[in-house]
């Protein structure tokens, strides 16, 4: 079974739609994450939840939205996309400071 | 506060040789080093870790990485590259009150055949 899962893989859309990627583990962990990957291999932390609370939320455009309904859980929801929001976004999760379990990624490009 | 560096955004090495990338860090508290790869299209995976104990620790690949606390370095080594190594890394820092990490830049490794 895969532990961090992301859904879609790849995402296509246009300038100014909504869009939502979704995040699930079933590693029982306490804490999870988005991440953004710029085309340069640069990992930027973006979010972090432990135990469905916000406890990292970094400079990011108030256009980017997580949610996370319960601890297995945490969905990322972009309004308005722009250009420069086209990058690859990781899932990651992890009980308190250990190991870390990313997902496969969603690699979204707007156009 | 803590901060990563990662010394060469590019390293190549020829197949059979030392496999040597270097991570430095700052810490205002006992850290965990972390050493992650990441191959194309994929996401990343933990190749080793340190948290308390030993020193130098091993990881999967034949990986290995020395925590030195004098030197605030957790530099990454493989005794002889092999070309499935081609891939990111990146060396990532974590206090161990769990509230604070970050991920180095990366450094992207090519293996020569």
């Amino acid at each position: 079974d895969t532990a961090v899962s992301q859904t879609p893989k790849y995402l296509v859309t246009q300038m100014g739609n909504d869009k939502s990627i979704k995040c699930e583990q079933n590693l029982g962990h306490d804490t999870m994450y988005w991440y953004k990957q710029d085309s340069k291999k640069f990992l930027k932390i973006m979010f972090s939840y432990n135990n469905k609370e916000l406890i990292i939320n970094e400079t990011v455009p108030n256009r980017f939205s997580p949610k996370s309904p319960d601890k297995a859980h945490l969905n990322l929801h972009i309004n308005s996309l722009e250009l420069g929001d086209s990058a690859v976004y990781f899932c990651a999760s992890s009980h308190y400071a250990d190991t870390q379990y990313f997902g496969p990624g969603t690699r979204l490009t707007v156009l | 506060a803590q901060s990563v560096t990662q010394l060469g955004s590019h390293v190549s090495v020829s197949e059979g040789a030392l496999v040597l990338l270097r991570c430095n860090y700052s810490s205002s508290v006992p850290p965990y080093l972390f050493w992650y790869v990441q191959y194309p299209n994929q996401g990343l995976q933990l190749l080793l870790k340190y948290t308390t104990g030993a020193t130098l620790v091993k990881g999967i690949n034949g990986f290995e990485a020395e925590f030195k606390k004098s030197e605030t370095s957790f530099h990454l080594t493989k005794p002889s590259a092999h070309m499935s190594d081609a891939a990111e890394y990146f060396c990532a820092v974590i206090a161990n009150t769990g509230n604070q990490f970050y991920f180095g830049t990366g450094t992207s490794l090519t293996v020569i055949p």
